[in-house]
């Protein structure tokens, strides 16, 4: 079962543009979506998270939105720099339950000069 | 900055070789975790531990893996016999709360 889903599989962007990558989440259990960035060779790195007692969460350009009652959630990369070319993962995770993480397929961004 | 630290950071191994892939938490966490990420494609949990057992796995974890904290610091995956499948980008997180997981560099397993 494939717990969450996420698009596009990649996105190319010029540089100052906007990355919107999606997610959607089949358990209503999830209470914990997290956002990680990683890098060819590197672990992945945790970026923003969200819980669903709010609908956005923002940290510096990069914005969490969450849509409850649609089960999806979103990641928006405001002024895109080619420092921010990586892959990014959307996960989810039930914290009253366990702790595992359920990752999507990941989203490879190429950010263009 | 606190981080999790993972070694080796590749290893090859022949089929049926048992290994073991070891990992340093961040220091005053509590919860500790092995993914997998399976060349392009997206990470995969496998176990979770906590209060030195296993709090939770997945149906990757089979007989052939174990996990261990041998010691204050250190946590390793064991894998007892090693399978052509099981080459991968194996990662060690590590979390405070149970949430908030941070991930090591990853140790990348060969096996031939």
């Amino acid at each position: 079962q494939q717990q969450v889903k996420q698009s596009p599989q990649s996105l190319i962007v010029q540089k100052g543009g906007i990355s919107i990558i999606n997610c959607a989440y089949e358990n209503t259990a999830f209470d914990y979506f997290p956002w990680y960035q990683q890098f060819p060779g590197k672990g992945p790195a945790l970026l923003i998270a969200i819980r669903p007692d709010v609908s956005e969460k923002k940290e510096g350009r990069f914005t969490i939105s969450f849509n409850k009652s649609a089960k999806q959630f979103s990641l928006h990369i405001m002024d895109s720099q080619p420092g921010d070319s990586a892959t990014y993962f959307c996960a989810a995770s039930n914290l009253s339950n366990d702790y595992k993480l359920s990752f999507g397929a990941g989203t490879t961004v190429t950010v263009r000069a | 900055e606190p981080e999790v630290t993972q070694t080796p950071s590749h290893q090859v191994t022949q089929m049926g070789q048992e290994v073991i892939l070891r990992c340093v938490p961040i220091s005053n966490h509590l919860y500790f975790y092995w993914y997998r990420q399976i060349l392009g494609q997206k990470v995969e949990f496998l176990v979770s531990f906590y209060n030195n057992e296993i709090s939770e796995k997945s149906e990757i974890f089979d007989d052939q893996f174990s996990v261990e904290r041998p010691d204050g610091s250190n946590f390793t995956l064991k894998i007892r016999s090693t399978k052509l499948e099981d080459s991968a980008m194996y990662f060690c997180a590590s979390s405070g709360e149970p949430y908030e997981q941070y991930f090591g560099p990853g140790t990348r397993l060969t096996v031939t």
